[in-house]
């Protein structure tokens, strides 16, 4: 089984919609990071968490939130998602810098 | 303004010549360093890092590359290319004043790989 959880793999949704991914681990590791991918732009982050009572915002998270429900549970939410939202999203954790991926959410949105 | 740069958006190489992709970052202080790599339809592999220390890195899939404080360079490079090799290629930057760890990635190169 992967280290580094994320479900739904695909999705398609409607303008509006709101979408909620999520993302579970097993490495124990405190430090958890989401990214959304655009060809051409790498990878973007969108927020991320030290621990359980610790969010960040990172360079791109408006149109975003996170809840982070436990040590090794990270969901993003798209409260009213919208078409340029439509990306391969990435969910990260680390220990001591290094990212251990996801296998990413592709989400369109129509 | 800080950033890393990935110059090459698409390289094509053939099987079994060599292969350099450039990265260069803007940063004061010498950042944590990394190569991340990515198959289509998968996530990101951790291909090599850097730290500190020798400024050659080993990594994994033969993939090795050279950190240059005065180019503020971290080129990867391999000696042959497979054509498993073929993927796209992140450079990654840790900035030592970045609270959090959050890693910068450059825009990506992909390769392709020529029989």
């Amino acid at each position: 089984d992967a280290d580094v959880t994320q479900t739904p793999r695909n999705r398609i949704t409607k303008t509006g919609k709101r979408i909620m991914l999520e993302c579970s681990q097993t490495k124990g590791h405190d430090r958890m990071y989401w990214y959304r991918q655009d060809p051409g732009l790498g990878l973007r982050l969108i927020y991320y968490s030290f621990d359980v009572k610790d969010i960040n915002k990172g360079e791109i998270s408006d149109g975003y939130s996170v809840s982070r429900q436990a040590q090794a549970k990270f969901s993003l939410s798209l409260e009213s998602a919208i078409p340029n939202q439509t990306a391969l999203y990435f969910c990260a954790t680390s220990l001591t810098g290094e990212l251990f991926f996801g296998e990413g959410s592709r989400l369109t949105v129509l | 303004a800080q950033s890393v740069t990935q110059p090459d958006i698409h390289i094509t190489v053939s099987e079994g010549a060599s292969l350099e992709l450039r990265c260069n970052y803007s940063y004061g202080a010498t950042p944590y360093l990394f190569w991340y790599v990515q198959s289509p339809g998968q996530g990101l592999q951790l291909l090599l890092k850097y730290f500190s220390g020798d400024t050659l890195v080993q990594g994994i899939k033969g993939f090795e590359a050279e950190f240059k404080r005065s180019q503020s360079s971290f080129n990867l490079r391999k000696p042959s290319v497979h054509w498993s090799d073929a993927a796209e290629y992140f450079c990654a930057v840790v900035p030592l004043n970045n609270q959090g760890g959050k890693l910068i990635f450059g825009q990506g190169t992909e390769l392709s790989v020529k029989p």
